[in-house]
This record gives structure tokens, C-alpha cells and sequence, in this order.
């Protein structure tokens, strides 16, 4: 079955340093995501992105988050300065037709942040 | 605003137990409604689905009915099995804000032989 990979699965970054965080998606998937849970809170949405640009984005999604494509098959999530409350497990998840897939979004496993 | 709120866990249950976590919900349009599982060390799977009022989604014996009387899309499953143990996340997509899921805060289900 088609998965979605992220890397790496943990990952430990000194604050005020930038961090990227990888994804594939599924292949023939044409939206992509990010998410964050910080521990002991609950999933929230960060970003969309469709046909090359950020289609929906929420509040948290501000000036020192971006993400890219850069090559047709990875997805990554920029981190310009990170700051102690980044520290979160990031989720990279695609869907097929405007997320309105049949079978939701397929979720990756997960990148563990850690900003010390 | 949109939101969903489940049952505080951790649920712990015996085997063979029946099991609900109760989920409710806000939206300000017609929502999908979902049920993830997060296995340890795994992603977040999709469990089951109802895109509409009266829906039942249904999966691997868990069930869930759309209820927009009551706001509720709440999870059951009959007999639970020791492999059942993860954690289960109620979330919506309201036609009316795009394509992001907005997720509870998830309970974790642990099942004892």
C-alpha cells in the first residue's frame, strides 16, 4: 500500500537554528499537508498546498514557516528560527482530489522536533 | 469556529470489552466527519468516515453514526482485542473552510488481556 515517508523520525535542533523537515507524498497525490502536535495537545493544521503554491495555511503558520517542493517528489517544511515551543511531532500528509478522497488523507508516520 | 471535542482518556479495557469514545462537535457548515487511529510509532490511519447526517462509517468491527441532532459522531466497537490499544482521534472537514481536518485531542486506548 502506498505510504507517505518522513525524515528523519526525530530530530534535535539548538533554538534560533533552522530546521527542514521532509516528505514524500504519494505519488500521484496532488494535495499535500503539514500538521503539528505539540505533546499532550491535539493534532492542528498547518499548511495546504496544491499546484505549487500554499492553498490554505492557518494562524500558526506565520513568517518563519514555508514549505516547498522542490523536485517533483519531496514536500518540506522550513523552519527559519526555532523557538522552544516548535518542539512538536510533525505530520506530512497527502490526498487525491482536493482532499475529498474516499479514504481522507494519508498520514506519514510522523517527525519528532525537539528544540533545546 | 469549528471544533471537536472527545472523552479524556487514557481508557483502559479488558478484552472482549465494549468500547465508546464519545466525540461532539461545532461547524459552521456541513462537515465530514472522521475517526483516525495512531498505532505506537506509527502515522495517523484513517479508521472510518461519514460524510453526511445518518451516515454510518464502519471498519475492522468499529462503527460510528453521524448524528447532527445530538452534534456526535461517537466510536464503538462490540469486543475489543488486545491489538485494538492505540490512540483514536475524532476529526472534522467543514465544506466551509477548505480541505484542513480539524482533530480532538485524541484518546489513548490501552486493551489488557
Amino acid at each position: 500500500e502506498p505510504e507517505v515517508t518522513q525524515t528523519p523520525s526525530h530530530q534535535v535542533t539548538q533554538m534560533g537554528q533552522e530546521v527542514i523537515l521532509r516528505c514524500v507524498p504519494i505519488s500521484n497525490h496532488l494535495y499535500f499537508y503539514w500538521y503539528r502536535q505539540i505533546l499532550g495537545q491535539k493534532v492542528e493544521f498547518l499548511v495546504s498546498f496544491y499546484n505549487n503554491e500554499i492553498s490554505e495555511k492557518s494562524e500558526i503558520f506565520d513568517d518563519q514557516f514555508s514549505v516547498e517542493r522542490p523536485d517533483g517528489s519531496n514536500f518540506t517544511l522550513k523552519i527559519r528560527s526555532t523557538k522552544l515551543e516548535d518542539s512538536a511531532m510533525y505530520f506530512c500528509a497527502s490526498s487525491g482530489e482536493g482532499g475529498t478522497s474516499n479514504y481522507g488523507y494519508t498520514f506519514g508516520s510522523g517527525t519528532r522536533l525537539t528544540v533545546v | 469556529g469549528n471544533s471537536v471535542t472527545q472523552m479524556e482518556g487514557p481508557v483502559t479495557l479488558s478484552e472482549e470489552a465494549f468500547l465508546t469514545i464519545n466525540c461532539t462537535y461545532t461547524a459552521t457548515g456541513y462537515p465530514s466527519l472522521f475517526w483516525y487511529v495512531q498505532y505506537p510509532g506509527e502515522g495517523l490511519q484513517l479508521l472510518l468516515k461519514a460524510t453526511k447526517a445518518d451516515d454510518k462509517g464502519s471498519n475492522k468491527g468499529f462503527e460510528a453514526t453521524y448524528r447532527k441532532e445530538t452534534t456526535s459522531f461517537h466510536l464503538e466497537k462490540g469486543s475489543v482485542q488486545v491489538s485494538d490499544s492505540a490512540v483514536y482521534f475524532c476529526a472534522l472537514r467543514d465544506s466551509n473552510s477548505g480541505y484542513a481536518l480539524n482533530f480532538g485531542k485524541g484518546t489513548s486506548l490501552l486493551v489488557t488481556p
